[in-house]
C-alpha cells in the first residue's frame, strides 16, 4: 500500500519567507509526528498529533513553527520568519497509535528546506 | 529522559565479512529500542525492534540485534555484508511525551561503509 507522502521533496526559500510543508500518512494511521535532521544528526521531534489535535508539540523551537492536521489525516507545518538555521530534511512518521512506546513509525521521504 | 549513543560514527568492512555496530542505551524503565536504515536520498526504513519481548530480535536483510539489559547495549549484527548495506543506521529508543504519547530519540547515527 501507499505510504507516508511528503511534498515538495525540495523547497529553497529565502530568509524571512513563510513555507510549508506538506505530510500525507498512511490510511488509517491517527497518530502522526514531525521530525527534523539537520546535516549529520540524528532526527528530533517536533510535534506529534493524535486525530487532529497536537497533543505534544514540545519540541518546536519556536513560535515561528506551526503545524496543523485539521481532518486528523494531512498535516503541515508551517514555518513564519524563515532563518538559515531553519535548513534542514523534515520528516512526517505515521503510526497506528495502538501499541504505545512499541508503535512502529514509517516515515516519509523528508522535504529538504534550504533557506538562503 | 530516554537516550542512546552510537559509539561509531563510522564503521567500515569488507564485504561478505561480519558488521557490528554498536549501541548504549539509558533508560529509567524497560524501553521499546528500534534501529532503522536510511539509504542516500531515501526515507527512513525501520531494520528491527525489541518491545520486551525476545532479547534476541531478528530483523529484515539478515540482521539481528540482542538487547543486553546489564550492559545497556543493543548492538546490530549482520553474519555477511552486502555492498547494498552501506547507508546510514540510527539506534532510537521511545521516550514519554508530555501528554503521555510517545516519540522517538535517535542516536547521531553510524555511516556503514562496504569494501568491495
Amino acid at each position: 500500500g501507499a505510504g507516508v507522502s511528503q511534498t515538495p521533496s525540495n523547497k529553497v526559500t529565502e530568509k524571512g519567507k513563510y513555507v510549508e510543508l506538506r505530510c500525507d500518512p498512511i490510511s488509517g494511521h491517527t497518530a502522526l509526528y514531525w521530525y527534523r535532521q539537520s546535516l549529520g544528526q540524528g532526527p528530533e521531534f517536533l510535534i506529534y498529533f493524535q486525530g487532529t489535535g497536537a497533543a505534544d508539540d514540545s519540541g518546536l523551537p519556536n513560535d515561528r513553527f506551526f503545524a496543523v492536521r485539521p481532518e486528523g489525516s494531512v498535516s503541515t507545518l508551517k514555518i513564519q520568519r524563515t532563518e538559515r538555521g531553519d535548513s534542514a530534511v523534515y520528516l512526517c512518521a505515521s503510526s497506528s497509535g495502538t501499541s504505545g512506546g512499541a508503535d512502529t513509525q514509517y516515515f516519509g521521504p523528508g522535504t529538504r528546506l534550504t533557506v538562503l | 529522559a530516554q537516550s542512546v549513543t552510537q559509539l561509531d560514527s563510522h564503521v567500515s568492512v569488507s564485504e561478505g565479512t561480519p558488521v557490528l555496530l554498536r549501541c548504549n542505551y539509558s533508560s529509567s524503565y524497560s524501553p521499546s529500542l528500534f534501529w532503522y536504515v536510511q539509504h542516500p536520498n531515501k526515507g527512513l526504513q525501520l531494520l528491527l525492534k525489541y518491545t520486551s519481548a525476545a532479547t534476541l530480535v531478528k530483523g529484515i536483510n539478515g540482521f539481528e540485534a540482542e538487547f543486553k539489559k546489564s550492559e545497556t547495549s543493543f548492538h546490530l549484527t549482520k553474519p555477511s555484508a552486502h555492498m547494498s548495506d552501506a547507508a546510514e543506521y540510527f539506534c532510537v529508543v521511545s521516550d514519554w511525551g508530555s501528554s503521555g504519547n510517545t516519540r522517538l530519540v535517535f542516536g547521531k547515527g553510524t555511516r556503514l561503509s562496504v569494501i568491495a
